[in-house]
């Protein structure tokens, strides 16, 4: 079955680049993800990438995809305390029956030091 | 717009129970989705709806039902609670198959003592 893998923590101080890691198994995911969960919130989705894609940047943010390696990357630019959050990886991929089902990683927690 | 919405946020019962989260969305999404997130765990799905009147199972559908009588709103019934099912229920919505915009809730806590 689909499997994502991310580590679990990661500390960087205040002004530094984050770069966080995904890898996942299947070869046939469409869209790769990455959500971002505040304490308490709900997941919000900060960026995707096609999987024909190689790279692509959102001001702060760069996503890597490597699908060859099928590792997946997002690297946050001059990192903030607001930054710290849980950061989840998700594919997707056709389900067959109109949808397409997610299969998220199990977060890494961002812990940034001012 | 309220975007995704939620009710309880956090609610306590007792094994055997039944309940309703509410969840509903006024975006006019056709696609929409229940997870649960589980420490250390990423989330999982539950059950998903492609439209109005048509739902499916997700990974972990057992003890749980759900229906989709209108596009806004999209119930997910907990028949006769178990501990197992104490977790935090996400729902969420998109535009279209793709997920590429797809809004969350902000979560419904539940404890089943």
């Amino acid at each position: 079955g689909e499997d994502v893998e991310q580590s679990l923590f990661l500390s960087v101080r205040e002004g530094d680049s984050s770069v966080i890691n995904c890898t996942y198994t299947d070869s046939s995911s469409t869209y790769l993800y990455w959500y971002k969960q505040e304490p308490g919130a709900g997941l919000q989705l900060l960026t995707y990438i096609f999987s024909n894609m190689d790279m692509k940047q959102d001001q702060r943010l760069t996503v890597l995809l490597n699908k060859k390696d099928k590792h997946l990357s997002l690297r946050i630019a001059d990192t903030q305390t607001g930054d710290s959050a849980i950061y989840f990886c998700a594919e997707s991929m056709d389900s067959g029956a109109g949808s397409y089902q997610l299969t998220f990683g199990k977060g890494t927690k961002l812990s940034v030091i001012p | 717009n309220a975007g995704v919405t939620q009710t309880p946020k956090f609610q306590v019962l007792k094994t055997g129970q039944s309940m309703t989260l509410q969840c509903a969305q006024d975006m006019n999404h056709e696609y929409m989705s229940w997870y649960r997130q589980d420490p250390g765990m990423g989330l999982r799905l539950i059950h998903y709806s492609v439209g109005a009147g048509i739902t499916d199972q997700g990974e972990v559908p057992n003890g749980y039902n759900v229906s989709r009588s209108t596009t806004e709103d999209f119930p997910l019934r907990l028949l006769s609670a178990a501990p197992s099912q104490t977790s935090v229920y996400f729902c969420a919505s998109s535009p279209d198959e793709t997920n590429t915009e797809a809004f969350f809730g902000q979560g419904t806590r539940l404890t089943v003592v």
